[in-house]
């Protein structure tokens, strides 16, 4: 049973690209968090979604920032136009109840 | 709202044993849970604990808790050089799924 996948696992974006994130979740779990790590900071609730729906997206920006969980496939954590505040590690967890588990994390550098 | 602390650094020899600690603010938290990071790697789920339980032990681990005191330790014995790491407490609460707040991190080092 392969972990949680993210791809790609750096990647570097100029100011005003899109990036795109992709998270596959462990086989059988259908709950996908997605958390900002700041340099020298923890790490922050972004969104959480199920198959096809947002449950709770307190944590996201409301500009630029996006997320999906579509019935087939990864998901995805779109940002629009990225700034150079957007460089951090972004992690995906999945969970089938009590136990989190994470992905390696995409490392976004803007320049 | 929800917050988490913890102690920006920690040194210790190998085979002595490592207490990290961490305070919370959430009287509504159902799980306690610590995570270990490497460099450059993800979160690796090292173990957790109901509310409602004051000390969960798994191998090297020990969990405490004080809910009247909202206040958490992971006590890692005999520890190995293997053991550097950030460790990060986090914490849930039965209403919000598993979304998680984290602590800010605490940085393990372990000196021969």
């Amino acid at each position: 049973n392969a972990g949680v996948m993210q791809n790609p696992r750096h990647l570097v974006r100029r100011r005003g690209q899109e990036a795109r994130l992709r998270c596959s979740p462990m086989k059988g779990h259908s709950h996908v968090y997605w958390y900002r790590q700041l340099p020298e900071e923890g790490l922050k609730f972004m969104v959480y979604l199920q198959k096809e729906n947002i449950i709770d997206e307190s944590g996201m920006p409301k500009e630029r920032f996006s997320a999906e969980f579509p019935k087939e496939g990864p998901s995805i954590l779109r940002i629009q136009q990225v700034v150079r505040g957007d460089s951090a590690a972004y992690f995906c967890a999945s969970s089938p109840d009590r136990e989190a588990f994470f992905g390696q994390g995409t490392r976004l550098t803007v320049v | 709202g929800e917050d988490v602390e913890q102690s920006l650094f920690l040194s210790v020899r190998e085979g002595d044993s490592s207490v990290i600690n961490c305070t919370y603010t959430d009287s509504s938290s159902t799980y306690l849970y610590w995570y270990k990071q490497e460099p450059g790697a993800g979160l690796q789920l090292l173990t957790y604990i109901f509310s409602n339980m004051d000390m969960k032990q798994d191998q090297r681990l020990t969990v405490l808790l004080n809910k009247k005191d909202k206040h958490l330790s992971l006590r890692i014995a005999d520890t190995q050089t293997g053991d550097s790491a950030i460790y990060f407490c986090a914490e849930s609460y039965g209403g919000g799924g598993n979304k998680l707040t984290f602590g800010t991190g605490t940085q393990l080092k372990v000196e021969l």
